[in-house]
């Protein structure tokens, strides 16, 4: 069974500050990605990479970094929460290998930025 | 410019009757189409999906059909139970799909099932 894991369930987190989500997949999946969910706005991409140490930027990628180092793990860095990032961070993977098309999701992160 | 659109922000439903949640997609590149089911604080998982080349696809009580002429597609819920009721999200992968391309997701559309 695909398992993806996030950091943090909730976070509460002042303005200005650097803001650090991290996911892991234990099934080897080269392509990961974030998004952020709000109401009235559905699913919406941040970053996503297809390989360590790339990334490509998404539909909405300002005010956000994203770093993957090894093939597991995927950071999102907000470089300086702003109260307009408070959201549901969702973090998903999928094999490279097109035998699938099922992106697999993490529990999501609600960020709360005061 | 949305390329997946789900028109209904939400739908009700009494338990037991059908649910028939819609979604219109724009570019004809789309080539697989997927459904996903979240509930609040959890992540979505995936539902139902359905190959261009195919129209209908079934597992249980869900059934998902496509209409690549209108491209429209449709998941039908029957019967409908209080379980269900969550956000579904349409989403779709263009051809050919390496993977490396991320889904369009629609906005979503929230399912109250009333007992």
């Amino acid at each position: 069974d695909v398992k993806v894991t996030q950091s943090s369930r909730y976070l509460v987190k002042r303005t200005g500050e650097k803001v650090f989500l991290e996911c892991v997949q234990d099934m080897d999946h080269e392509n990961m990605f974030w998004y952020r969910q709000d109401p009235g706005l559905g699913l919406r991409l941040i970053y996503f990479s297809y390989d360590v140490k790339m990334k490509e930027k998404g539909d909405i990628p300002e005010g956000y970094s994203v770093s993957r180092e090894k093939k597991e793990r995927f950071s999102l860095i907000l470089e300086s929460a702003s109260t307009n990032q408070t959201s549901m961070y969702l973090c998903a993977s999928i094999t490279g290998a097109g035998t699938g098309y099922e992106q697999y999701f993490g529990p999501g992160t609600r960020l709360t930025v005061t | 410019d949305q390329q997946v659109k789900q028109n209904s922000p939400s739908l009700s439903v009494q338990e037991g009757r059908i649910s028939i949640l819609n979604c219109d997609y724009t570019n004809s590149m789309f080539d697989y189409f997927l459904w996903y089911k979240k509930y609040p604080a959890e992540g979505p998982t995936f539902l139902i999906s359905i190959s261009s080349i195919k129209d209908k696809n079934e597992d249980g009580r869900f059934t998902v059909f496509l209409n690549k002429s209108a491209k429209h597609l449709s998941l039908h819920i029957v019967p409908s139970q209080p379980g269900d009721s969550a956000v579904y999200f349409c989403a779709a992968s263009p051809f050919p799909n390496s993977g490396n391309t991320p889904l369009v997701f629609g906005k979503g559309t929230r399912l109250s099932v009333i007992a």
